[in-house]
């Protein structure tokens, strides 16, 4: 089975540039998710998605942060105009369902897009 | 406001001993707990999980003890081996599957 897929690997931007980032999940899974990762800290959600629609995205800097899965598969991260801070890892993850016991609810995680803004 | 704390930043041990990381979290009403594990340049990959229910869970080589009126959870490693050695993530879940995690313990095992 395909993992989480996401690219690019590696990206560096000079501040108030833009970057898109883009994730294809684990083939059937309907929820996915996009977590930032500062270093030295764990994963932070920035916004889940149930197939196309949005369930949370209360941690997302909207105004410079969107994110879209506009049929319920592949989704795009991104960033305009960056900031310094914005310097992570950005993890997408997917999971066949939400809750549960078992594995259906268990969250896969991609390798992640490192982001460097200068 | 850190939900879920993980107090140890790294931890050193023997190949052969026994690895025990820790983690603290402040919300009863969280009803899942998770650890994952991650090597450099990956992403974090699921270890073992429990339920609120549950105060122990064994996968082989590790076992999670949840100890809910301390609000407390560890990971038992035993025994440790020189593989082990990656950032090792706990997390809770809340309701609608989302993972809140602590900041993670570095794991280094010495042959």
């Amino acid at each position: 089975e395909a993992g989480v897929a996401q690219s690019p690997r590696y990206k560096i931007i000079e501040k108030r540039q833009s970057v898109a980032f883009w994730c294809n999940p684990i083939s059937g899974h309907a929820t996915l998710y996009w977590y930032q990762q500062i270093l030295g800290q764990g994963p932070k959600l920035l916004i889940q998605f149930q197939n196309n629609g949005v369930v949370d995205d209360s941690q997302l800097p909207k105004d410079r942060f969107s994110a879209e899965r506009l049929k319920g598969v592949d989704s795009t991260l991104k960033i305009q105009p960056a900031k310094l801070e914005d310097s992570a890892v950005y993890l997408c993850a997917s999971s066949l369902e939400v809750s549960g016991q078992g594995n259906r609810h268990t969250i896969y995680f991609g390798e992640g897009s490192w982001l460097t803004v200068v | 406001d850190q939900q879920v704390k993980q107090n140890s930043p790294s931890l050193s041990v023997q190949e052969g001993r026994i690895s025990i990381l820790n983690c603290d979290y402040t919300n009863s009403m969280f009803d899942y707990f998770l650890w994952y594990k991650k090597y450099p340049a990956e992403g974090p990959t699921f270890l073992i999980s429990i339920s609120s229910i549950k105060d122990k869970n064994e996968d082989g080589r590790f076992t999670v003890f949840l100890n809910k009126s301390a609000k407390h959870l560890s990971l038992h490693i035993v025994p440790s081996q020189p593989g082990d050695s990656a950032v090792y993530f706990c997390a809770v879940r809340l309701g609608g599957g989302k993972l809140i995690f602590g900041q993670g313990t570095e794991l280094s095992v010495k042959p």
